[in-house]
């Protein structure tokens, strides 16, 4: 079944590493986003993408970076200058970024960061 | 700046008990407005898309409506399996498609 993967499910890190969270989808999306959930807020963007080799920063993409080399896979990078990268990450994906129309985001189950 | 607010945070319902949430918006020329169901630990999951007012879609015991200004989501006699936490979310009126404004959402516990 066609859908967006996201790995690990859960993931601890040190203070002071950087982590990486993957995304994969095969739904053949030209467009992926990053978005970070913290309870009582809504979702923030981070990063998108809408076509390989092309991403943008979102509203809070201090501390993150992404890389996109393949249209199927858009990791992220939690580095160690976020300062509060504890949350919940979800990936997801759109047939097109650009500014037409086009329908619902596709998400994945998410990733949980905890930091030690 | 553009904003999109749901009410109630929280919402306990018995299971029957049908009732309401709501999501204001700010966003000048909506070019769609959406709803999401989230359950705990899990992405969000697509429910509706409504895109002028007077709109409404319908789901089993859900059904989406749409003002210039706000939308609700109607549960008519809701069953347990009901409880999640309900999204809304609206595109940017210009600018890449992607760039969703979420509500915080409405958390919903329905009780047997």
């Amino acid at each position: 079944d066609g859908g967006i993967t996201q790995s690990p499910k859960y993931l601890f890190r040190k203070e002071g590493q950087n982590v990486t969270l993957s995304c994969e989808q095969n739904l053949n999306h030209d467009a992926m986003y990053w978005y970070r959930q913290d309870p009582g807020q809504g979702l923030r963007l981070i990063y998108y993408s809408q076509i390989v080799n092309d991403f943008q920063k979102g509203d809070i993409a201090e501390g993150y970076s992404v890389s996109r080399e393949k249209k199927e896979s858009f990791p992220l990078t939690v580095t160690s200058a976020q300062k509060n990268p504890t949350a919940f990450y979800l990936c997801a994906s759109s047939p097109s970024g650009g500014s037409t129309l086009n329908g619902e985001l596709f998400f994945g189950e998410g990733s949980r960061l905890t930091v030690l | 700046e553009d904003q999109v607010t749901q009410s109630p945070e929280a919402l306990r319902l018995q299971e029957g008990e049908s009732s309401s949430l709501n999501c204001s918006y700010t966003v000048s020329g909506l070019r769609g407005l959406f709803w999401y169901r989230q359950d705990p630990g899990k992405g969000p999951e697509f429910l509706f898309t409504l895109y002028s007012a007077g709109e409404e879609k319908e789901k089993e015991r859900l059904k989406a409506t749409l003002t210039k200004k706000e939308s609700f989501l109607h549960i008519t006699a809701p069953k347990p399996e009901d409880s999640a936490t309900y999204l809304c979310a609206v595109p940017p009126p210009t600018d890449s498609w992607g760039k969703f404004q979420f509500g915080a959402g409405t958390q919903v516990v329905v009780t047997p």
